[in-house]
Order: structure tokens, then C-alpha cells, then sequence
């Protein structure tokens, strides 16, 4: 099954700062990665996602990259801010069928500081 | 809209209860999934059922727990006998389509005492 490996486990920027997070995922099948924001207390939230058949997705401050042969995928957020601060989950699917779960990384915690 | 709805938020049962989680999906959605997050740890993967259907269950223990997603109604995670193991975060989650536009609730927290 498919595997995903998430790093680093904390991240702690400064505000007006760039914040990157990685995954690495093995099942080459996977052609669709999300990224989920979770707060305290509350349930994950989707903030971007992308398909294998491209390569960089950007909306506002948050852009995500997918490099398929090295089966990496980066989650870029630029000028942090302090409700930037969370947990980060990548994930990966191949949403065929009944392969349909997603599998999550273990998450990032952000920590944007003022 | 009123997104994923899941009841009760906060649950507490004593060891050798029963534990009923609802959910009810995002109207339109009719792709349910079901996710355990233990303390500081990863969303891991439990069920995926479709409307009277379970289609993969790959990640559900193999004793105690059960789903479903009635005809009419909430989807249901019941646990029976719980254990304090069990207590942890329970998302739901729905979509319109298979595996994407994933939508999930609030959560279920669950503690056993």
C-alpha cells in the first residue's frame, strides 16, 4: 500500500517569512495530493491539492509543487502570518475504484512567530 | 450548506461500553470515509462506504468495530466494548466523487475511562 513521509515534523518561522514542508510518497499509482490544515480542536481542512498531470499549483500565498519521477510533493506558503500557525497534513490517493483512501503524512506543526 | 456534521463532539465511556459516532455527509456527497488520529499523530485511514455499502474496511480493527451507511440516515461508527486504546479523535469525512474534494467534520473525540 501506499506509504507518506512528511518533514519536518515542526517548522518554526518568522512572520513575513517563507514556510516549505515536504512529503515523499511511494505508490506510483498516486496521481491526486492534497494538503489539509488542521487547527485545535477542529477537523482537517483542505487548502490545496493537485493532480499528477501538473507539475505547480499556486493560489495566493500558498503554491504547492509535484515532481512525479522523484515521487515528491512540496507545500510552499510565502509571507506567513500568525493564523498560519497549525498542523499541515499532506496525503496522497489514487482515486480509482476502491483505491480510494487517502494515506496522510504525519503532519507538520507551523509555528509562525511575530 | 452545512458541511460535515459528526455528534456527539466530546464522548465519554467507560471501558466495556459502547460507542456510537454519526456523521452525516455534506449534501451531494455520497462517498463517506472514516479516520482515527491518536494524540499528535497522523489522520490513519478506518472505512469508506458508499450508501448501504462498505467498500473498503481495510483499516478497521477486526474486532469490535463496525460502519455503515444506511439508506436513510447518518452514517454510523459503533465500537462495542471499548478499551482505552480506543479514546482518540474520529473524523468523517465525505466527497462527491470517488477519492477527491475531500470534506471532513469536526470530529468525535472519544475518551475511554
Amino acid at each position: 500500500g501506499e506509504n507518506v513521509e512528511q518533514h519536518p515534523s515542526t517548522l518554526s518561522v518568522q512572520e513575513g517569512d517563507s514556510a516549505v514542508i515536504k512529503c515523499t510518497y511511494s505508490d506510483s499509482a498516486s496521481n491526486y495530493f492534497p494538503w489539509y490544515k488542521q487547527e485545535l480542536g477542529k477537523g482537517p481542512q483542505l487548502i490545496i491539492d493537485i493532480r499528477s498531470n501538473v507539475g505547480e499549483k499556486k493560489d495566493q500565498r500558498i503554491a504547492v509543487t509535484l515532481n512525479k519521477t522523484a515521487k515528491h510533493f512540496s507545500l510552499h506558503i510565502t509571507e506567513t502570518q500568525p493564523e498560519d500557525s497549525a498542523v499541515y497534513f499532506c496525503a496522497a490517493s489514487n482515486p480509482t475504484g476502491t483505491a480510494s483512501k487517502l494515506t496522510f503524512g504525519t503532519g507538520t506543526r507551523l509555528q509562525v512567530t511575530l | 450548506n452545512a458541511g460535515v456534521m459528526q455528534n456527539p463532539r466530546h464522548l465519554v465511556r467507560r471501558r466495556g461500553q459502547e460507542a456510537r459516532l454519526r456523521c452525516s455527509p455534506m449534501k451531494g456527497h455520497s462517498h463517506v470515509y472514516w479516520y482515527r488520529q491518536l494524540p499528535e499523530e497522523g489522520l490513519k485511514f478506518m472505512v469508506y462506504l458508499q450508501k448501504e455499502n462498505i467498500i473498503d474496511e481495510s483499516g478497521m480493527p477486526k474486532e469490535r468495530f463496525s460502519a455503515e451507511f444506511p439508506k436513510e440516515g447518518p452514517s454510523i461508527l459503533r465500537i462495542q466494548q471499548v478499551v482505552r486504546g480506543d479514546s482518540a479523535a474520529y473524523f468523517c469525512a465525505s466527497s462527491p466523487q470517488v477519492g477527491r474534494g475531500y470534506t471532513f467534520g469536526s470530529g468525535t473525540r472519544l475518551t475511554v475511562v
